[in-house]
């Protein structure tokens, strides 16, 4: 399956610094990309979908200018936590979806990175 | 507001015990549902995507169904190693985007 790469996989910051999450589609091209947050034993809640090329569309209550997401290219989004303080700290998991034509029907499949442990402290 | 509703939330087996795991959704233009698998500390890793009643979709011990309100994923005779969180997603479209929702997920543990 394709593959997509989130990078750092663990950080941790000193509270009111800045954090940059880069999230790449190694083998494919993404023009939406999703951000989530995961708190421990709940499910991904999505923050915002990143688009290729123009601004992001973020969920309701998801502060824009703390989560900054960047799409400047096809291959590549970043999420940016800013000013984190240790209520940001989450498990944090980018996906692209891909279409392709299999079976004599478009099947689109999403996959996830590996995921960033970010702790404030 | 589109909701997916995962049973049970955690699930014990025997190895060689067969269950299935429950994802119960409404959503208004229902575009995928899909199945992930996820380890502690990792992220999804995709099994199945089911797009229209009936659909089945098989994978080594593991098979999904889909109907109009609701999708299991059987698994037969598991093994230690499918012990893992199982999520649910689907895809509902919104304006001009197709916006995932996902279920809080089914906790597996397989003893040996």
């Amino acid at each position: 399956g394709a593959v997509v790469s989130q990078h750092p996989s663990r950080v941790i910051c000193k509270s009111g610094t800045s954090v940059k999450i880069e999230c790449r589609s190694l083998d494919f091209q993404a023009t939406t990309m999703f951000w989530y947050r995961q708190f421990p034993k709940q499910s991904l809640m999505l923050m915002a979908t990143s688009n290729e090329g123009s601004k992001a569309t973020y969920e309701q209550g998801v502060e824009k200018d703390k989560f900054l997401i960047n799409h400047a290219s096809l291959t590549l989004s970043t999420l940016t936590v800013t000013s984190a303080h240790p209520e940001d700290s989450s498990f944090y998991i980018c996906s692209a979806t891909v279409t392709i034509w299999r079976r004599d029907k478009w099947n689109t499949e999403a996959f996830f990175g590996q995921g960033t442990r970010l702790t404030v402290v | 507001e589109d909701q997916v509703t995962q049973s049970p939330e955690a699930l014990r087996l025997q190895e060689g015990e067969s269950s299935s795991l429950n994802c119960s959704y409404t959503v208004s233009g229902l575009r995928g549902l899909f199945w992930y698998r996820q380890d502690p500390g990792k992220g999804p890793e995709f099994l199945f995507t089911l797009y229209s009643a009936g659909e089945e979709k098989e994978k080594e011990r593991l098979k999904a169904t889909l109907t109009k309100k609701e999708s299991f994923l059987h698994i037969t005779a598991p093994k230690p190693e499918d012990s893992a969180t199982y999520l649910c997603a689907v895809q509902a479209r919104s304006g001009g985007s197709y916006i995932p929702t996902f279920g809080r997920g089914t906790s597996l543990i397989v003893h040996p």
